[in-house]
């Protein structure tokens, strides 16, 4: 069955950088693009990205173009989002999610990411 | 960027009501609209893709319509398992966009 499995909750200093993985299982990973997702506390869902794994390719929301960093690793069918110069702003969930076209059709469990000094 | 907002922003509703969000979109996006459920310290779950698509293991009682700028969620004889925020997700143009979320309560 297809997982998508994350990493653990992390705590940040401000100015920091934070990575965060997704490991899937399942299914063909280079046959899927990526989505990253965040959900800071109290509030909804806000798209960031995606990684087409087979060509390394990415887009972003112009409001992380220069922050964001999506890459993936075939070999190990995993994905990851690194975010750099963090702010108490991006204390969210982070989530990514196989794109079934464009839809996110199966989530990782979230990734807690806490900025604080 | 394409905005989209939903209607209402919270609905508290009776067991075995008929639930109806609406999602529109600020241009036209084809069919390319996606609807998620979310309960509180869960992930998203896709329930509905491309407009009106099921997905395999969700009820029946959860269906969608619309195209363009101007899409419906559905939920027939809403259960008590069904409280929860919906969100609609278009993915008709980069980047894409989410909804603000409705709100689900049970009475």
């Amino acid at each position: 069955q297809v997982q998508l499995v994350q990493s653990g909750a992390e705590v940040k200093k401000p100015g920091a950088s934070v990575k965060v993985s997704c490991k899937t299982s399942g299914y063909r990973f280079i046959a899927h693009y990526i989505q990253w997702v965040r959900q800071a506390p109290g509030h909804g869902l806000e798209w960031m990205g995606w990684i087409d794994p087979n060509s390394g390719g990415t887009n972003f929301a112009p409001k992380f173009l220069g922050r964001v960093t999506l890459t993936t690793d075939t070999s190990n069918t995993s994905a990851y989002m690194e975010l750099s110069r963090v702010t108490y702003d991006d204390t969210a969930e982070y989530f990514c999610a196989r794109a079934g076209g464009g839809a996110g059709d199966f989530w990782g469990q979230g990734t807690r990411v806490t900025v604080s000094s | 960027e394409i905005v989209l907002t939903q209607s209402p922003d919270f609905q508290s509703v009776t067991p075995k009501e008929k639930v109806t969000i609406t999602c529109r979109a600020s241009q036209t996006i084809g069919s390319n609209l996606h609807w998620y459920q979310q309960k509180p310290g869960q992930s998203p779950k896709i329930l509905i893709k491309y407009a009106s698509q099921s997905i395999s293991g969700v009820p029946s009682r959860f269906s969608g319509r619309g195209s363009g700028t101007d899409f419906t969620l559905t939920i027939n004889s809403l259960e008590a398992e069904d409280a929860a925020t919906y969100y609609c997700h278009q993915s008709s143009s980069l980047p894409f966009t989410f909804g603000p979320g409705t709100k689900v309560d049970i009475k």
